[in-house]
């Protein structure tokens, strides 16, 4: 079956400009997942989605980032006034069930990725 | 907070060493462990999960993670590794955080075998 889908695959964007980017996960899996990986960094979560609410945003930096999740299925990562420092591999998961309703970790299916690069 | 180190970034092997890649995790509570594998130019996809039961766990190709508590510790292994297992190698851990269950990941290990 279809994996998780990202699009695009490359972003290069001028500092300043906003940024969306796109994830499809598999369908019905209710749980996804929005990572970003720098380099020797790992990944570092973002945000998490149960359906269309977002019990867990503790990880986006800084208000410049915001994401949603519409129909319990696609969702956008909104990067507004780009800096360099958002330049970074922004990685989408998801899984059939959420953390938080399962209480326990089920495994995540990435996405390729959206590589953005911020000039 | 819950945190994940893997104590080696970058490891160079040649074909039928074997291998073994650290994983520490600082939370005392119960845990879900997992080891996840990226290929070149391919997705991250999973490479074994420890949930409960017995601490040896195996996954596909050949690899195996042991669960030692008392140590924190969450190690992958690979008796004779191959070439086609050069990739970047991450442990992560689900635990309960502040606001719920969280999974956390290591910054990854790259390895590299030499054929």
């Amino acid at each position: 079956g279809a994996g998780v889908s990202q699009s695009p695959s490359n972003k290069v964007t001028e500092k300043g400009k906003d940024v969306e980017l796109r994830c499809d996960p598999i369908s019905g899996h209710t749980a996804l997942y929005w990572y970003r990986q720098s380099l020797g960094q790992g990944l570092e979560f973002l945000i998490y989605f149960q359906g269309n609410s977002a019990p867990d945003k503790s990880g986006l930096p800084s208000d410049r980032f915001s994401a949603e999740r519409t129909g319990g299925s696609v969702s956008t990562l909104t990067i507004q006034r780009t800096q360099q420092e958002d330049s970074a591999v922004y990685l989408c998961a998801s899984s059939p069930r959420g953390i938080r309703l399962a209480g326990r970790g089920y495994e995540q299916y990435f996405g390729p990725g959206t590589r953005l690069t911020v000039t | 907070a819950q945190s994940v180190s893997q104590h080696n970034h970058h490891v160079i092997l040649s074909e039928a060493a074997s291998l073994e890649l650290g994983c520490n995790y600082s939370y005392g509570g119960t845990v879900n462990l997992f080891w996840y594998v990226q290929y070149p130019g391919q997705h991250l996809q999973l490479l074994l999960k420890y949930f409960s039961g017995d601490p040896l766990v195996k996954g596909i190709k050949g690899f195996e993670a042991e669960f030692i508590k008392s140590k924190f510790s969450f190690n992958l292994r690979k008796p004779s590794v191959q070439w086609s297992d050069t990739a970047e190698y991450f442990c992560a851990v689900n635990a309960r955080d502040t606001g719920g269950f969280k999974t956390i990941f290591g910054a990854g290990t790259r390895l590299f075998v030499k054929a």
